[in-house]
C-alpha cells in the first residue's frame, strides 16, 4: 500500500527551540507538501517542492523553512519554535504532471504543540 | 484557484442521502471541481472529481450542472463511519512544477451522521 509517512504522531517542544518535522513517500512523486491545519481555519499550505532541491512558498512560510535532498523525503523546518506554530503538521504528495487536484496522498500528520 | 463556499456543517441520521452543494462562481474553464473526505487525525484523502454533468463511483455522485458554477456531492445511505470534513476544490491539472500545482483548501463541510 503507498504511504506518506510522517515520523512523529504528537511532539512537545519548547519555545525557541529548533524543530524538524520529517516526511517521507514510497511512491517515486515529484512533488511534496506542508500544510497545517487549525480549527476554522481549514488547511494552509506552507511550503511544496516539485523536484529535489526545489522548493515554492506557499501561503504562510514564515517561520518556516524546507530541505528536500532527497526525492522521498521532504522535511519541514520550525527555526525557532513559537507558540502561535502550536498546529497539526500534514504532509502531502502528488505525481507529475498531469495529476491536477486528483491522487494527492497525505499523512496522518503530526500534532505539535509549543509550550 | 478559484475560491470555493460550502455550509460549515450538516446533521443526518443514518441510512439517508446527503447533499452537500459547493459554490465556485469564479470557475475557470479547465478548472476540475475535486472532493476530498477528512476523518479526526487524520490527513484528507480524494473522494471524487468531475468536470461536468454527473460522476459516480463506488463512495460517492458528483453533480455539476451546466454553467459549473456549483456542484454537489452525494452521499448515498450514510452510516456513522461517514462522518468527517468534506472539502470541495477547484483548480486545473497541474503543469510541470510551477505555482500552479498545490491544493487550495477551504474550511470544509463538517457532516455529523448519528445513529
Amino acid at each position: 500500500d503507498v504511504k506518506v509517512t510522517q515520523s512523529s504522531r504528537y511532539l512537545v517542544k519548547r519555545t525557541g527551540e529548533k524543530v524538524f518535522l520529517e516526511c517521507v513517500q514510497d511512491m517515486d512523486h515529484e512533488n511534496m507538501f506542508w500544510y497545517r491545519q487549525d480549527p476554522g481555519l481549514g488547511l494552509r499550505l506552507i511550503y511544496f517542492s516539485y523536484d529535489v532541491k526545489m522548493k515554492e512558498k506557499g501561503d504562510i512560510p514564515e517561520g518556516y523553512s524546507v530541505s528536500r535532498e532527497k526525492k522521498e523525503r521532504f522535511s519541514l523546518i520550525l527555526e525557532s519554535a513559537s507558540t502561535n506554530q502550536t498546529s497539526m503538521y500534514l504532509c502531502a504528495s502528488s505525481s507529475s504532471p498531469g495529476d491536477g487536484l486528483y491522487g494527492y496522498t497525505f499523512g496522518s500528520g503530526t500534532r505539535l504543540t509549543v509550550v | 484557484l478559484a475560491k470555493t463556499t460550502q455550509p460549515i456543517s450538516m446533521d443526518s441520521y443514518e441510512g439517508q442521502e446527503v447533499n452537500i452543494t459547493c459554490s465556485h462562481n469564479n470557475i475557470a474553464t479547465n478548472d476540475y471541481i475535486t472532493w476530498y473526505q477528512q476523518f479526526p487525525s487524520q490527513g484528507p484523502r480524494f473522494i471524487i472529481q468531475g468536470y461536468k454533468t454527473k460522476v459516480t463511483n463506488e463512495v460517492a455522485s458528483l453533480f455539476i450542472p451546466a454553467d459549473r458554477k456549483s456542484s454537489t456531492l452525494s452521499l448515498p445511505r450514510v452510516s456513522l463511519s461517514d462522518t468527517a470534513v468534506y472539502y470541495c476544490l477547484v483548480g486545473a491539472r497541474m503543469s510541470y512544477g510551477g505555482a500552479t500545482n498545490k491544493l487550495i483548501f477551504g474550511t470544509g463541510t463538517l457532516l455529523a451522521v448519528q445513529p
